[in-house]
């Protein structure tokens, strides 16, 4: 079965740098990686998805990268906010397969300074 | 705020005793997943149903069961509860014009004494 590791999982940065999480997967079926920020107590939010068919998504200051022959993605987060804080969980799913269910790494807390 | 909502919000229970948690999914979705998120760890999968049926588990007991109704909410039922049952449990409604895009619920924190 699908198998996702993330790193890293702590992840300290000043206001206004950016950050970087990685994450790999097994499943070669894989077609689809969504990014979900889970603010303490609250339920994980999507932030930004990406299907396997794209190399590069961008959202204001969020993109994700995806390299389909190594196996990886990526989420960038630029000019880091305190609101930005949070565990940041990545996701792979074989969408249309005969489980749509998500395989989720073990998160990346995402301390930001002011 | 997704239109997922669950419910209770947070429920006790003893070792053995059996829970029923409830989640209503967002206008325009089939399916409803179930995970399991403990304490510092990303959620894991338990089932997904769509449009009434089972359509996958993951590696739980089969003291974990749903079902999901007509209008699309679902239930999860846990028998014989464990003290390692502890967990916050979400569901999350997809299908429709979201197509793969899975939207959580706040989630219901079980505790297990």
């Amino acid at each position: 079965g699908e198998n996702v590791e993330q790193h890293p999982s702590t992840l300290s940065v000043q206001e206004g740098d950016s950050a970087v999480i990685k994450c790999t997967y097994s499943d070669s079926a894989s077609n689809y990686f969504p990014w979900y920020k889970q603010e303490l107590g609250k339920r994980p939010q999507l932030i930004i998805d990406i299907r396997s068919n794209v190399g590069e998504k961008k959202d204001q200051r969020i993109a994700v990268t995806l390299n389909k022959t190594a196996k990886h993605f990526s989420l960038h987060i630029t000019e880091t906010q305190p609101e930005d804080s949070a565990v940041y969980f990545c996701a792979a799913n074989h969408y249309g397969g005969s489980q749509g269910n998500l395989i989720f790494g073990k998160g990346t807390k995402l301390s930001v300074k002011p | 705020e997704t239109g997922v909502t669950q419910s209770p919000t947070h429920l006790i229970k003893t070792r053995g005793q059996q829970v029923t948690l409830r989640c209503s999914s967002q206008s325009g979705h089939n399916t409803v997943s179930w995970y399991q998120q403990a304490l510092g760890q990303g959620p894991q999968f338990i089932f997904q149903y769509y449009r009434e049926e089972e359509n996958g588990r993951g590696n739980f007991p089969p003291r974990f069961s749903g079902l999901q109704f007509p209008n699309y909410s679902s239930e999860l039922n846990v028998n014989a509860l464990e003290l390692d049952d502890s967990a916050l449990y979400l569901c999350a409604s997809s299908g429709g014009t979201s197509g793969e895009t899975q939207y959580f619920g706040p989630g219901t924190r079980l505790l297990v004494l």
